[in-house]
């Protein structure tokens, strides 16, 4: 099946720093997603991508989606304690009503 | 909008019983999802249903069966509980047109 390497699985951080995560593919994405999930929560939808060249932001945060259309980006600028938690990325090929989900980046935010 | 709703929030079951995931939503969204998630592994398609009556599989349905006989409820069924089915289970919905999933809190099942 399609698979969604992300990449890096954690990262440790210092309060204030930028942080920048990413999905890569063998396959061509028609969507990407990204989402957060903290401890004990569902995942919460942060942005959605649905153009090659794509960017988005949303406050902090701001997501790409590859030219090739087989990876996605995920910045996180001046990072604050409450950005702690799982941060998935999820793709959609062409015709398909599923999502395949990347295993996630760990961030750990330090005050 | 209460959003995506999910019942119970946890439960233990031994080997062998059975037991019903109930999932809701209020968006009136024809498509929904059931999702595993075991440690460091992500999200796995368990079924998934494009309306009420049509249900599909997706990537790891053994052990499991789904309903969906209105547009709001698509509950998750385990027959015959094993050890490999603990894990946190999440269900999604989505409108037609957009991609974008919406998730539930999830249910944490562990199965002794």
């Amino acid at each position: 099946g399609q698979q969604l390497n992300q990449s890096p699985q954690s990262m440790f951080i210092q309060e204030g720093e930028d942080v920048s995560m990413n999905c890569t593919s063998s396959s061509i994405f028609n969507t990407w997603l990204w989402y957060k999930q903290d401890p004990g929560e569902g995942p919460v939808l942060l942005i959605a991508l649905y153009k090659a060249g794509e960017l988005t932001s949303n406050g902090r945060l701001t997501a790409q989606f590859g030219i090739t259309r087989k990876d996605s980006f995920l910045n996180i600028s001046a990072s604050i304690p409450s950005d702690v938690g799982i941060y998935f990325c999820a793709g959609r090929i062409s015709g398909s009503e599923k999502l395949v989900f990347g295993k996630g980046t760990k961030l750990t935010v330090n005050p | 909008n209460a959003g995506v709703t999910q019942t119970p929030k946890f439960r233990i079951l031994k080997i062998g019983q059975s037991m019903t995931l109930q999932c809701a939503q209020d968006m009136n969204h024809n498509y929904m999802y059931w999702y595993r998630q075991d440690p460091g592994m992500g999200l796995k398609l368990i079924y998934y249903s494009v309306g009420a009556g049509i249900t599909d599989k997706g990537e790891v349905p053994n052990g499991y069966n789904v309903s969906r006989s209105t547009t709001e409820d698509f509950p998750l069924r385990l027959e015959l509980a094993a050890p490999s089915q603990t894990s946190v289970y999440f269900c999604a919905s989505r409108e037609q047109g957009s991609y974008e999933q919406y998730f539930g809190p999830g249910t944490r099942l562990t199965v002794t």
